[in-house]
């Protein structure tokens, strides 16, 4: 099983709410990602977790907030966002964090496409 | 931070047709990971490759891994309609502790029947 799934799938929001993206992994997995991806780009990396603890935050900007309550959960919290937030949001895992030398993967969920109106 | 470029950025074949297209960096990679995404869904991983020189299949499927570590070729035999998405190459940088991978900008394939 290399499945990693997120909720909800579709997402529209106003500038003034507050939602949150889910996403799970039943694979022990010890590091997770979440990605942004606009039309005909490649994803771009927003946060990584390494062991249940933040390891990476490209400089996203405080709107997004992630958290990962244990080893199979994570989430990205989003209050006030703005328009040009509107984009698909992946999760992906893999089973550890990645390093120079050695051997990995990465597995992406099905993503959650956010309108923000 | 590392690029990597893909060529070509679009193609449009004939189904039945093989295709090939490849990914280049200018700097060593220890990982390449090939994905297909189809719109408004997740990338769906196809190949992982781990050593120079490495051929790997998956049906249809072939990827290399180069022996100069700084590229990698996937080529798709008898296209389909199915077929039809963006592949996306994606590589872990060498000896760049805590750097994850890279993503190049993906070839878009479109299949005429």
């Amino acid at each position: 099983d290399t499945e990693v799934t997120q909720t909800p799938k579709h997402l529209v929001m106003g500038m003034t709410n507050k939602k949150s993206l889910k996403c799970e992994q039943h694979m022990g997995h010890r590091a997770m990602y979440w990605y942004k991806q606009k039309a005909k780009k490649p994803p771009e990396l927003m946060f990584v977790y390494s062991y249940e603890k933040l390891s990476i935050n490209e400089s996203v900007p405080s709107r997004f907030s992630p958290e990962c309550p244990n080893s199979s959960l994570l989430n990205l919290h989003l209050h006030a966002l703005q328009p040009e937030d509107s984009a698909l949001y992946l999760c992906a895992s893999s089973p550890k964090p990645w390093l120079g030398w050695d051997k990995n993967i990465q597995y992406f969920g099905a993503g959650t496409r956010l309108s923000v109106l | 931070g590392q690029q990597l470029n893909q060529s070509p950025q679009s193609m449009f074949i004939q189904e039945g047709e093989d295709v090939s297209m490849n990914c280049t960096s200018s700097s060593i990679f220890n990982t390449w990971l090939w994905y297909k995404q189809d719109p408004g869904e997740g990338p769906v991983l196809l190949i992982a490759l781990y050593k120079a020189g490495e051929l790997t299949s998956n049906g249809r499927l072939t990827a290399q891994f180069g022996i100069t570590r700084k590229d990698s070729f996937l080529n798709i035999s008898a296209s389909i309609p199915s077929d039809v998405g963006i592949y996306f190459c994606a590589g872990q940088p060498h000896n760049n502790y805590g750097q994850n991978f890279v993503f190049g900008p993906g070839t878009r394939l479109s299949v005429l029947p």
